[in-house]
């Protein structure tokens, strides 16, 4: 697509659900970021794809985070037994290097947990 | 890990004003951009700037990778340039790290 493209834009669910958010990286790029960013900060990394491998996933908080990125191109971030503290913006980037280059971010999804 | 800061960490400007913004690392880095997040919360593209110097249009940037620090300078402000400027720096990895940024507020 002609950018990143994230959905849903806002997701407000109630503690203990589980929410899945999605990635729709540039076309072509094979570098895939999730960031997270809490109110009044900067974005805090959570996890790196290369192509469909991921790399690095040291910034999860817990185990009930994980992603996925089964064919090198969309990915999907999962929460599990949501908490209030995971009330959020989660912004994914994707890049056409291998290992930084220049990030492109999409819109963002707020997740609100209630 | 290296660390970014980002001063001011506020800006209020008239319209019209220039104003410069700064970002220290403290490690050296082959990455690095600068982003301004709109009031509606988008992440949007400024420059990237590993090095030397760039403008685009106000706006330009310079990074001196050996002293560790860059500047982005915002000419002429206009009221749509309110909002939060981040600096963001990869030191030999894929990850960036991203300072805490300058909240910017331009009044008309």
């Amino acid at each position: 697509g002609a950018g990143v493209s994230q959905s849903p834009r806002y997701k407000v669910t109630k503690r203990g659900q589980d929410v899945a958010l999605r990635c729709d990286p540039i076309s072509g790029h094979v570098s895939l970021y999730w960031y997270r960013q809490a109110l009044g900060q900067g974005p805090e990394f959570l996890t790196y794809f290369n192509y469909e491998a991921q790399q690095d996933k040291s910034g999860l908080p817990n185990d009930r985070f994980s992603a996925e990125r089964p064919e090198g191109s969309i990915s999907t971030l999962t929460i599990q037994r949501t908490e209030q503290r995971d009330s959020a913006m989660y912004r994914c980037a994707s890049s056409s290097a291998t290992g930084a280059g220049e990030l492109f971010f999409g819109e963002g999804s707020r997740l609100t947990v209630l | 890990g290296i660390q970014v800061e980002q001063s001011p960490p506020d800006l209020i400007l008239q319209e019209g004003a220039n104003s410069t913004l700064r970002c220290n690392f403290s490690d050296s880095v082959n990455n690095l951009q600068w982003f301004h997040q709109n009031p509606w919360g988008q992440l949007i593209n400024l420059f990237y700037i590993p090095s030397g110097t760039k403008q685009n249009g106000r706006l330009s940037a310079t990074t001196v990778a050996t002293e560790r620090y860059s500047l982005l300078y915002i000419s002429s402000s206009q009221t749509t340039d309110s909002g939060v400027y981040f600096c963001a720096v990869s030191s030999g990895t894929y990850k960036y790290i991203f300072g805490t940024g300058t909240r910017l507020k331009v009044l008309a």
